[in-house]
């Protein structure tokens, strides 16, 4: 079965701090990888999408990774900010027309 | 570049009743999917349309569910009769074609959501 898991659930960090969220996955055939960033009441936002090639990718404070053999990937925010506070999903996608299976997500809490 | 839109941002109905859910796509993207996330679960496919044909309805969960997209624009989703466990939040997203058969990484553009609440 496809599925994506991720951890924490839940996760507080004080501002200025880094923080590393965890994805693992299942789907077969993978294509690729995707973090989304989802505020309350809004729609899932991409922050960045990764094959099965790629094995690190930057946006920002923002910092991917994907090992394809292990089927993790991890996503390290540097420096977090207020405005960081989110909910943060991994979502992989199979071959073809790029079905996408999500994680539940975790949820970011950043303090002053 | 307006993003992705939908129509309602809420909607309460009661159990047996009719609700049509609106979602417009990015001007230009071919591709339209249609999500749901359902209370404490994970965001999950219901559909996915390449211009106004079906390409993957594969998640929508029976026969109660309707989604159209007539002329490839705009596309509609319709619940019908609604039961207790529709209530989640649906989303649509839309991205551009990508090769036949290929892999090209087109990313999706998610709306805000359709909270619908079934009472």
């Amino acid at each position: 079965k496809n599925q994506v898991e991720q951890s924490p659930q839940s996760l507080i960090i004080l501002e200025g701090k880094n923080c590393t969220l965890q994805c693992n996955y299942t789907v077969s055939p993978f294509s690729n990888l995707r973090w989304y960033k989802q505020d309350t009441g809004r729609g899932p936002v991409s922050l960045t999408i990764m094959t099965f090639s790629e094995n690190t990718k930057s946006n920002g404070r923002y910092t991917a990774t994907l090992d394809a053999d292990t089927k993790q990937s991890s996503l390290h925010i540097t420096a977090s900010q207020l405005s960081d506070s989110a909910s943060y999903i991994c979502v992989v996608s199979g071959a073809g027309f790029q079905k996408l299976v999500f994680g539940t997500g975790t949820r970011l809490l950043v303090s002053p | 570049e307006a993003g992705v839109t939908q129509f309602p941002s809420h909607s309460v109905i009661e159990k047996g009743q009719t609700v049509t859910l609106r979602c417009d796509p990015i001007s230009g993207h071919d591709n339209l999917y249609w999500y749901r996330r359902v209370m404490g679960k994970e965001i999950k496919f219901l559909l996915h349309f390449v211009k106004e044909s079906k390409q993957d309805e594969s998640g929508m969960p029976n026969n109660r569910f309707l989604a159209e997209r007539t002329g490839g624009t705009y596309s509609t989703l319709k619940v019908q009769p609604a039961e207790l466990e529709d209530s989640g939040v649906y989303f649509c997203a839309s991205s551009h074609l990508g090769l036949a058969g290929g892999l090209t990484l087109y990313e999706q553009y998610f709306g805000p959501g359709t909270r619908l609440t079934v009472t």
